[in-house]
């Protein structure tokens, strides 16, 4: 079954952690992309990464990092530095950098700060 | 500044009336405009691309380019297709990377 996995669907923090969302995809796409989604603001892009060994920060980086080791997967580590960490992440995927083609996402991870 | 504007956050229509959720964009150049569904429980997921110039799911959206517009309608709303829909656009000004709008909740009352 192909398509991108987010693990895990609820991850709960506490202050002063950090944290890994992993993104997993089988679809051999080049480009995968991190938005956070709030209530209200659609979806606002992290980090996104074209190719390997490459990635871009986005609107909202700050608080976050990211790696691309490899093609099929791209883990975001959500730090200490992130002051308001509560929210619905997602993962996508394209075959290009440009959207044109579309985007297939994964089914989430919401964060919570305890 | 590329942007893109979806004026109602909820829209609430009965079934079987016409249903338009609007987008508006700023944008210097020549965007793709898409709309994406997120159905409750499921993935967000792309419903339509303007350069397709297709019906899916019997929505249909037509880029006004002087009014700088790309509503999404469907002229008899049915219970399933209460979810969140978004419009986005991409274009070589944002790098060819998705920029949103806020989202509108439709909601299909029975």
């Amino acid at each position: 079954d192909g398509g991108i996995t987010q693990s895990p669907k609820y991850l709960f923090r506490k202050e002063g952690q950090n944290v890994t969302l992993s993104c997993e995809q089988n679809l051999n796409h080049d480009a995968m992309y991190w938005y956070r989604q709030d209530p209200g603001q659609g979806l606002r892009l992290i980090y996104y990464s074209q190719i390997v060994n490459d990635f871009q920060k986005g609107d909202i980086a700050e608080g976050y990092s990211v790696s691309r080791e490899k093609k099929e997967s791209f883990p975001l580590t959500v730090t200490s530095a992130q002051k308001n960490p509560t929210a619905f992440y997602l993962c996508a995927s394209s075959t290009s950098r440009d959207a044109a083609y579309g985007y297939t996402f994964g089914s989430g991870t919401r964060l919570t700060v305890v | 500044a590329q942007r893109v504007t979806q004026p109602e956050k909820l829209l609430s229509v009965f079934k079987g009336a016409p249903v338009e959720l609007k987008c508006n964009y700023s944008y210097s150049g020549s965007p793709e405009l898409f709309w994406y569904v997120q159905y409750s429980r499921q993935r967000l997921q792309l419903l339509l691309r303007h350069i397709s110039r297709e019906s899916i799911k019997g929505f249909t959206a037509d880029l006004n380019k002087g009014e700088t517009s790309f509503h999404l309608k469907k002229p008899f709303a049915q219970e399933e297709d209460s979810a969140m829909y978004y419009c986005a656009l991409s274009g070589r000004w944002s790098n060819y990377q998705l920029i949103w709008g806020a989202g509108t909740k439709l909601i299909i009352k029975p």
